[in-house]
């Protein structure tokens, strides 16, 4: 059963500040790896994604990677802006066409 | 393009009441997944509809229910409700690899 954990849960950092989101799972056969992001009450917001065979994706100041083989991505964001605060959502898909399994999340506070 | 649809955006209802939950895909999508977050939580698979036949299906009791039109917009029954059933309901849209997109959501409060 595939397992997603992402660390830290919570982080609020200073305006300006690179940061770096951590993203694991524990069945390293995925199709796809999607990162999104949620404003409170609100949808999901796709941020980038990594297809199986890719090690990197970027958009903008966002710049996601992907080591199948040890099980993990991280998320980086660049020069953070109070704009940024939301909750970052790391999702891996099994198969193609298959359901997605979501990690719990990463608050992100960033103070001006 | 309008994105994922759905409708309403939020709902309460009583305990033992039944609720419809409606989705449209992103144009061109066919294949429509739903998920149910709860409060501080990632969102948790309920099914997947894909050429008006349900593919998959996660670890939901049979009260929740779906189906998918041939226009590929689909809907999410939940019968019997429980104060449990209480989360934010997500839907989202796929084509082959090019990865889902969700709509804003259904906030529902059974009470």
């Amino acid at each position: 059963k595939q397992e997603v954990t992402q660390i830290p849960a919570a982080l609020s950092v200073p305006e300006g500040e690179n940061l770096v989101l951590n993203c694991s799972f524990t069945d390293s056969a995925i199709y796809n790896l999607q990162w999104f992001r949620q404003d409170p009450g609100k949808g999901l917001t796709s941020l980038l994604l990594i297809q199986s065979s890719q090690r990197e994706q970027t958009s903008g100041r966002l710049n996601a990677s992907l080591d199948k083989s040890s099980g993990r991505s991280t998320l980086y964001i660049a020069a953070s802006q109070p704009g940024d605060s939301a909750t970052y959502l790391c999702a891996v898909e099994g198969e193609y066409g298959n359901k997605l399994v979501f990690g719990a999340g990463t608050i992100l506070r960033v103070k001006s | 393009d309008a994105g994922v649809t759905q409708s309403p955006t939020h709902l309460i209802k009583t305990r033992g009441q039944q609720v419809t939950l409606r989705c449209s895909p992103k144009s061109g999508h066919d294949t429509v997944s739903w998920y149910q977050q709860a409060l501080g939580q990632g969102p948790q698979f309920i099914f997947q509809y894909y050429e008006e036949e349900e593919r998959q299906r996660g670890n939901f009791p049979d009260r929740f229910s779906g189906h998918q039109f041939p226009n590929y917009s689909s809907e999410l029954n939940v019968n019997a409700l429980l104060l449990g059933d209480s989360a934010l309901y997500l839907c989202a849209s796929s084509l082959q690899a090019g990865g889902a997109f969700f709509g804003q959501g259904t906030r529902l409060t059974v009470v």
